[in-house]
């Protein structure tokens, strides 16, 4: 089954810019997108199709996927952003959804 | 507005089965797909199942496949996830999510609704 690998923790100060990633075999022939899970919340849909951004969120946030890996950026880095963040495919080859393992930011 | 609101959760003992159900509300929930997703306590999302908007399509991780079965009553709004043959490790919060048309993108989330299989 295909995987998703992301770092398990990302630290920023506050106004710098945070990137995280997500590795997979020869993920940029595939869509990926990317959630915000604060704590005891639902995630939040922030890039979908790899760089699109649903309404509300903020242009701080950017995607790009490449090769073997696929990347959220978040600019200009606020407390508020502080939250666990997941990647997620469809992989074809085998029906099923997938989700990385999570990346918890944290903002100094 | 968007709502999705899932119920049905509980304590249930291994082996044993629930229903969970989301209803939805604020669109039209017979044109687009659905998903459930899951969350063990402290761990990463899980993608359980899909179902296409008129249930011609389903798909199911390889962790439920032969035990769970999603289903929708569109007349009624409502996703359905029938769990059978419960095991300790399927205890999560259980979220039903609503796809980008007929794309899974997973745009609009409910709350979730927590299962605890234990004896």
């Amino acid at each position: 089954s295909y995987v998703l690998t992301q770092p398990p923790s990302v630290s920023v100060a506050p106004g710098k810019t945070a990137r995280i990633t997500c590795g997979g075999n020869n993920i940029g022939s595939k869509s990926v997108h990317w959630y915000q899970q604060k704590p005891g919340q639902a995630p939040v849909l922030v890039i979908y199709y790899d760089s699109d951004r649903p309404s509300g969120i903020p242009e701080r946030f950017s995607g790009s996927n490449s090769g073997n890996t696929a990347t959220l950026t978040i600019s200009r880095v606020e407390a508020g952003d502080e939250a666990d963040y997941y990647c997620q495919v469809w992989d074809s080859s085998s029906d099923q959804g997938v989700f990385g393992g999570g990346t918890k930011l944290t903002v100094l | 507005e968007v709502q999705l609101v899932e119920s049905g959760g509980g304590l249930v003992q291994p082996g044993g089965s629930l229903r969970l159900s989301c209803a939805a509300s604020g669109f039209t929930f017979s044109s687009y797909s659905m998903n459930w997703v899951r969350q063990a306590p402290g761990k990463g999302l899980e993608w359980v199942s899909y179902i296409s908007s008129s249930s011609s399509t389903i798909y199911y991780a390889d962790s439920v496949k032969g035990r769970f079965t999603i289903s929708r009553d569109n007349a009624k709004n409502s996703l359905y996830l029938q769990m059978n043959s419960l095991r300790a490790e399927d205890t999560a919060v259980y979220y039903c999510a609503r796809n980008l048309g007929g794309v899974i993108v997973m745009v609009y989330w409910g709350q979730g609704t927590l299962v605890t299989v234990s004896s």
